[in-house]
């Protein structure tokens, strides 16, 4: 499979608890976006990479929330002390460098349920 | 602020019939429009793209209408088919070495045989 994998499909949790999740993109990509949707919403935008470097983060990627993409490959989003409002489907998408911007390969999401 | 705004929310459409979905735009530094597809427990997938300075793109059964001057732009689906049944989003992006996509609310389209 060389689409964009991410890990866990599923996560439920309990309040005040902290989560990761982790993306592989396809392997010659290397720009990497994280992005949330909830139900019945668009994706929202949350933080961009080229290779390594965090290059653009969304005013909704609160304190709690950090991402990382050690050595320009996989990137993990972590949610610390997670709250209900944090209940939704967490994207990965990644692109080339030759694709216009807004041109993403996304991953089947990471659905978090907070309790 | 929403800064795309996409209508309608819910489209029925026989198949065969030509669904058209409206999006608009407030922010002009947007420069690259894509349309995404989303199926039911998947990720959006990129559908068709167009720049401003295009007033029509076409691929395949779909086609993209851009009014610079109105801030609006739509999708129209040839001879749907019930495959086409999804969640169709409207996106834009702003130049000027930015990615981050801004997307519509969505259209979940129902194509019926």
């Amino acid at each position: 499979d060389t689409g964009v994998s991410q890990d866990p499909r599923h996560k439920i949790t309990k309040r005040g608890q902290n989560v990761t999740f982790r993306c592989d993109p396809i392997s010659e990509h290397n720009r990497l976006y994280w992005y949330r949707q909830t139900l019945g919403q668009g994706p929202e935008f949350l933080t961009y990479f080229q290779n390594e470097a965090q290059l653009e983060k969304s005013r909704l990627l609160s304190d709690r929330f950090s991402a990382e993409r050690p050595k320009g490959s996989f990137s993990t989003l972590e949610i610390q002390r997670t709250e209900q409002g944090d209940s939704a489907m967490y994207l990965c998408a990644s692109s080339l460098d030759l694709w216009r911007a807004g041109e993403l390969f996304f991953g089947e999401g990471s659905r978090l349920t907070v309790l | 602020q929403q800064q795309v705004k996409q209508s309608p929310q819910s489209l029925i459409v026989q198949k065969g019939g030509i669904p058209i979905i409206n999006c608009a735009y407030e922010n002009t530094a947007f420069d690259y429009f894509p349309w995404y597809q989303q199926f039911p427990g998947k990720g959006p997938a990129l559908l068709i793209a167009i720049r401003p300075d295009v007033s029509e793109k076409k691929e395949g059964r779909f086609t993209i209408s851009f009014n610079k001057s109105a801030k609006q732009f739509s999708l129209h689906i040839m001879d749907s088919q019930p495959g086409d049944s999804a969640t169709y989003f409207c996106a834009a992006v702003r130049g000027a070495g930015s990615y981050q996509l801004t997307f519509g609310k969505g259209t979940k389209l129902s194509v019926i045989p």
